[in-house]
C-alpha cells in the first residue's frame, strides 16, 4: 500500500521562504515528484528526485532522503502567484501515488 | 508540443446517463494515464496504457468504467450509468518511458458533475 503525508495548509508572506514536508511509506519507489496545482487547473510538474540530496531549480528546491522516507519542497522569494496546492507524489513501477496536497497561501 | 489536451473541460449530466471523455497526449509519448481527483484530495490512479495496450486498472475502476486507446494515440474514458459519486475531475497524463524519470505531464482535466 501507499501512505503519503503532507500538511494540509501553510501560510507565508510574500518574499519569504516556505518548506513543505512530505513523508511516505510505499511498497515500491522509483522517484518522488512535486507538482503545483492552481485551483481548477491541472497539476504542473515542478521537480523530481530519485537519489538522496537536493535538487535546485530556480526559486524551487526539492530534497529527498530515501532511508527516512522523507522529502521537502522549498519555495524561496515567495510571490503571490505561488499561492496554490503542492502535491507530493511517489512513483512505483509506473503510476504515481499522491498525497492530498498542501495549500500554500501567500500574503502581501 | 501543444501539451496534453482533454475534452470536454466540463460535463454536467443526470444520474444514469453515459458520458465519454477524450484525452490527446503529447504526440511522442507512449504511456497514457487516467486519474480521478476529488476536492481536497490528490489525484488517484485509474488506469494506464502502454501504446494501445491497457496494462493495469485500479480497483477504483468499476465495471461501469471503460477506457480505450485504439491506435496508441488518443484515449477515451467512458462511464456508463453515472452515479453522483462519479462527480470529480478526471485527469489524463502522458509520459515517454525511457527508463529515466519518466515525468508524467497532465492535461487540464474534465470536470464531471452528476446531478
Amino acid at each position: 500500500g501507499q501512505n503519503i503525508d503532507q500538511p494540509t495548509e501553510m501560510t507565508a508572506t510574500e518574499g519569504a521562504i516556505v518548506q513543505i514536508n512530505c513523508t511516505y511509506q510505499t511498497s515500491g519507489f522509483n522517484g518522488l515528484f512535486w507538482y503545483q496545482q492552481h485551483a481548477g487547473e491541472a497539476p504542473t510538474f515542478l521537480s523530481y528526485n530519485v537519489l538522496d540530496g537536493l535538487e535546485e531549480k530556480g526559486r524551487f528546491s526539492s530534497f529527498l532522503s530515501r532511508s527516512k522516507g522523507y522529502s521537502y519542497l522549498l519555495l524561496k522569494e515567495l510571490q503571490m502567484k505561488d499561492s496554490a496546492s503542492y502535491l507530493c507524489a511517489v512513483r512505483g513501477d509506473y503510476k504515481l501515488s499522491f498525497g492530498a496536497g498542501t495549500t500554500v497561501t501567500v500574503r502581501a | 508540443d501543444t501539451g496534453v489536451s482533454q475534452n470536454p473541460r466540463h460535463k454536467i449530466t443526470k444520474r444514469g446517463q453515459n458520458v465519454t471523455f477524450r484525452c490527446d497526449p503529447i504526440s511522442e509519448h507512449n504511456r497514457l494515464y487516467w486519474y480521478r481527483q476529488t476536492l481536497g484530495q490528490g489525484p488517484e490512479f485509474l488506469t494506464y496504457f502502454q501504446n494501445e495496450a491497457q496494462l493495469e486498472k485500479s480497483r477504483l475502476l468499476s465495471d461501469r468504467f471503460s477506457a480505450e486507446r485504439p491506435k496508441g494515440s488518443f484515449s477515451t474514458l467512458e462511464i456508463q450509468r453515472t452515479e453522483q459519486g462519479d462527480s470529480a475531475m478526471y485527469l489524463c497524463a502522458s509520459s515517454l518511458e525511457t527508463g529515466g524519470g519518466n515525468t508524467q505531464y497532465f492535461g487540464p482535466g474534465t470536470r464531471l458533475t452528476v446531478l
